[in-house]
């Protein structure tokens, strides 16, 4: 899981295999975006989740928002190489709903090897 | 997806000198961020930006940070005079719509301050 304090996760996985990230947040948002961000590189919007939204597909990702106990979830089907990366949570702690504050989580280390 | 530019990609500057980091956002874009990454820690929000006013920033956008998009050109932000801890990753960000929307990002502009 990644927020708050917690040092940067890290997952090691096989070509192929599942996997799941887990993103918990302590303030009220509508939204929670989820980003990938390859070394030396600037985060790349992957799937954004709204608050009346349970469940949101993207491909080989699934995402998930609980607003009741506030987490949220990425999964990564049948992953591939390709797929190494650093992946962050985010939500809009924007002072009011017309701009936009985004507060990240740590991240989690993704690396998948063959 | 859409694109947003930084330069320089690198700047190396010493202490209490000037710096100006520029960011060319997505074209018909209206909303401006910047974030700041230190080395091994999560990204972190210092300032949106709308029809030329700073809408909230945060405490670490200090006294000495400005931004500025003048006449549609690059959207900047200066640092004057900087200081050791200014010392990050400094990524601009641009979203068309205000509130809880897609933030598309730059690579980042990579600040060493001596």
């Amino acid at each position: 899981s990644q927020w708050g304090e917690e040092n940067l996760q890290a997952l090691s996985i096989q070509e192929g295999e599942d996997v799941t990230m887990n993103c918990s947040y302590k303030t009220y948002t509508t939204v929670v975006h989820w980003y990938r961000q390859d070394s030396g590189r600037g985060p790349a919007l992957i799937i954004l989740i709204r608050s009346n939204e349970r469940e949101k597909r993207s491909g080989r990702l699934r995402a998930t928002l609980d607003t009741s106990s506030q987490s949220s979830s990425l999964s990564i089907t049948a992953a591939q190489c390709e797929d190494t990366a650093v992946y962050f949570c985010a939500t809009d702690a924007g002072a009011s709903s017309s701009f936009s504050k985004l507060v990240f989580g740590q991240g989690t280390s993704l690396s998948v090897v063959p | 997806g859409p694109k947003v530019l930084q330069i320089p990609s690198h700047q190396i500057i010493d202490m209490g000198q000037m710096v100006t980091l520029n960011c060319d956002p997505v074209s018909n874009h209206l909303y401006f961020y910047w974030y700041k990454q230190i080395l091994g820690q999560q990204m972190e929000f210092l300032v949106n930006f709308y029809n030329g006013k700073v809408m909230e920033k945060s405490k670490l956008f200090k006294d000495q940070f400005s931004v500025e998009r003048p006449d549609g050109s690059y959207f900047t932000l200066k640092i004057q005079p900087t200081a050791l801890e200014d010392s990050a990753v400094y990524f601009c960000a641009s979203s068309l719509l205000g509130g809880p929307y897609e933030q598309y990002f730059g690579p980042g502009t990579r600040l060493t301050v001596l």
